[in-house]
């Protein structure tokens, strides 16, 4: 049973325009959340992260939101550029006897035209 | 500035031959990690290795082995390789696994086929 989802496995968006990405999760027990972003053979390099205890969470051209309620989160790229292609993949943590264990989703292929 | 350094890149074994996959990093990190990469499955952590001394399973451990050497090396050993270990490898570190906001910071990856 998948905890962390990205039902979307691939988007397409024009340059200059928004790019909203986005996972589900649903264990309650999570409490940090990451957004990774890969290359092709290139190892998945850390983009932006947020805590359980706010709900946005800023870095450049990038956004995180978190809904807690609804066990949400989404990846906003403002504005999207051509280099923005990759692969993103969502990541949710929990402590389990003292250690942080990270849970991927499977990615979504992000493709940004010129 | 090196970060995390896998080797080999890519490996094509037979089944039931045996090999290591070394991992390096050198950010001074406590912890680290071993992931594979299968096509819609995302990330799975196999082992892990919460400081210098101490490892666990993860998800996925089943026909792996590894050593965490020193602080600074974490390998990974397939004992008799099988076709559905075919796979992307990726090797991880952060900081320290007892902290929430210690984000993992991955190496390239090995490329591993098994015939």
């Amino acid at each position: 049973d998948q905890q962390v989802k990205q039902n979307s496995p691939s988007l397409s968006v024009q340059e200059g325009r928004i790019s909203i990405l986005n996972c589900d999760y649903t264990n309650s027990m999570f409490d940090y959340f990451l957004w990774y972003k890969k290359y092709p053979a290139e190892g998945p390099t850390f983009l932006i992260s947020i805590s359980s205890i706010k709900d946005k969470n800023e870095d450049g051209r990038f956004t995180v939101f978190l809904n807690k309620s609804a066990k949400h989160l989404s990846l906003h790229i403002v504005p999207s550029q051509p280099g923005d292609s990759a692969v993103y993949f969502c990541a949710a943590s929990a402590q389990v006897s003292g250690t942080y264990k990270y849970i991927f989703g499977t990615g979504t292929r992000l493709k940004v035209l010129a | 500035n090196a970060g995390v350094t896998q080797t080999p890149k890519f490996q094509v074994l037979k089944t039931g031959q045996s090999m290591t996959l070394q991992c390096a990093q050198d950010m001074n990190h406590n912890s680290m990690y071993w992931y594979r990469q299968d096509p819609g499955m995302g990330l799975r952590l196999i082992y892990y290795s919460a400081s210098e001394g101490t490892t666990d399973k993860g998800e996925v451990p089943n026909g792996y082995n590894v050593s965490r050497l020193n602080k600074r090396e974490f390998s990974l050993r397939l004992e008799s390789a099988a076709p559905s270990q075919t796979s992307v490898y990726f090797c991880a570190s952060s900081a320290d696994a007892s902290s929430y906001n210690s984000p993992l910071h991955f190496g390239n990856g090995t490329r591993l086929t098994v015939t």
